[in-house]
């Protein structure tokens, strides 16, 4: 069964911790991607890889990191420097980098800062 | 700046009628306007898209009209079943996304 998986569903955080969501993929795809959405905003790109152990900042980068070691895997590290982390967030990946290319997104990880 | 705007933020239409959403974007270079539907809880997954040669597309109850020149685009959905409310996302080019509509179709 091909697909992304995201996890935890839902992860409750403390005031000034590092926290990490993980996200999988096996559908053998070479971009992934991490997006933020907050109501009435719609997606906001956070970082984007388009190969292993390469990646770019997006629109929202300030206080979020990645790594991308692995194909099948992209973790996103929300810190103690994002000043309001509380939202939902959507991992993707797409065959490529091209705009063509569709984008399958996993179900998300909701994110409560206490 | 959001580069791609989209309206309205929410719509409410009775089952059999006609959804309409409209987006209108900046950027000449973008080459490709996908629309997503997210239902509560879950990911955006990727309903129709269009290429910017092509004025319209059609799929099943779903269709795209193509404005080049006045840079929009709209989503129709056609005889809206109460299976259609869910959240829908205009986009320009695979990085900009509009802020959504929510549909509700009423029963």
């Amino acid at each position: 069964d091909g697909g992304i998986t995201q996890s935890p569903k839902y992860l409750f955080r403390k005031e000034g911790q590092n926290v990490t969501l993980s996200c999988e993929q096996n559908l053998n795809h070479d971009a992934m991607y991490w997006y933020r959405q907050d109501p009435g905003q719609g997606l906001r790109l956070i970082y984007y890889s388009q190969i292993v152990n390469d990646f770019q900042k997006g629109d929202i980068a300030e206080g979020y990191s990645v790594s991308r070691e692995k194909k099948e895997s992209f973790p996103l590290t929300v810190t103690s420097a994002q000043k309001n982390p509380t939202a939902f967030y959507l991992c993707a990946s797409s065959r490529g980098a091209a705009s063509t290319d569709t984008q399958y997104f996993g179900p998300g990880t909701r994110l409560t800062v206490l | 700046q959001q580069q791609v705007k989209q309206s309205p933020q929410s719509l409410i239409v009775q089952k059999g009628g006609i959804s309409i959403i409209n987006c209108a974007y900046e950027n000449t270079a973008f080459d490709y306007f996908p629309w997503y539907q997210q239902f509560p809880g879950k990911g955006p997954a990727l309903l129709i898209a269009i290429r910017p040669d092509v004025s319209e597309k059609k799929e099943g109850r779903f269709t795209i009209s193509f404005n080049k020149s006045a840079k929009q685009f709209s989503l129709h959905i056609m005889d809206s079943q109460p299976g259609d409310s869910a959240t829908y996302f205009c986009a320009a080019g695979k990085l900009s996304f509009g802020a959504g509509t929510t549909v509700t179709v009423r029963a």
